[in-house]
């Protein structure tokens, strides 16, 4: 059963703060996971990847990997109010090819 | 560079009726893949091609949803008939090896 699991939010942060986003997936052997921001009617934009334990930051993004955990989180600092949309988890499980996406979870960052 | 390319952008039909969509990927991008996304939800996947072969569709309603990437380059997706329940978006995106796809703006059906 292939199931990523995110909380739908929304989650509220003032300018400037740490917002963090979290995902649980069901496979331990998943071996590929994916941060999406998608802004209200709008299409899916990818904002990092991440493939071994541990972080990996890009700017202001730091995407972080526990495998033991099956958990995978995105931090933004610094938040913008151009921030505010929703962000999805995506997982590659492992022996299939195609990604699995989360429900997504909608951040605010209030002024 | 460009994007994936999506047309129409918007669609109005009635239920039992058909609608096609089309794609064009990023250029060189060999993976196309299609998904639905309905409002509050994160896409599905509803089939993914490598070139022009089919690798998986295992999510695709076949009795009414049908696609082809016949040169291996760009796809058009049908529904025929539509039901109701098949109003949300359509998602096209493309790949290149593992890092990621990318999707294109989407087109936005709504069946009356």
């Amino acid at each position: 059963q292939k199931e990523v699991e995110q909380n739908s939010g929304p989650l509220s942060v003032p300018e400037g703060a740490i917002a963090s986003l979290n995902c649980t997936y069901s496979d331990r052997g998943s071996q590929s996971f994916f941060w999406y921001r998608q802004y209200s009617g709008k299409s899916p934009e990818l904002i990092m990847f991440i493939y071994s334990n541990g972080d990996k930051e890009d700017g202001r993004f730091t995407a972080q990997l526990n495998k033991a955990s099956q958990y995978v989180s995105l931090l933004i600092r610094d938040s913008q109010p151009s921030d505010s949309a929703t962000y999805l988890c995506a997982v590659n499980f492992s022996g299939y090819s195609t990604l699995t996406f989360g429900k997504g979870t909608m951040l605010l960052v209030s002024p | 560079e460009a994007g994936v390319a999506q047309s129409p952008r918007y669609k109005i039909i009635e239920k039992r009726q058909s609608v096609a969509f089309w794609c064009n990927p990023i250029s060189g991008h060999a993976t196309l893949y299609w998904y639905q996304q309905i409002l509050g939800q994160g896409p599905k996947l509803l089939i993914q091609f490598q070139n022009n072969g089919v690798v998986d569709d295992s999510q695709l309603p076949k009795d009414r949803f049908s696609a082809e990437r016949l040169k291996g380059v760009d796809s058009t997706l049908k529904i025929q008939p539509a039901k109701l329940e098949d109003s949300a978006v359509y998602l096209c995106a493309s790949s290149l090896g593992k890092t990621g796809e990318y999707f294109g703006p989407g087109t936005r059906l709504t069946v009356t």
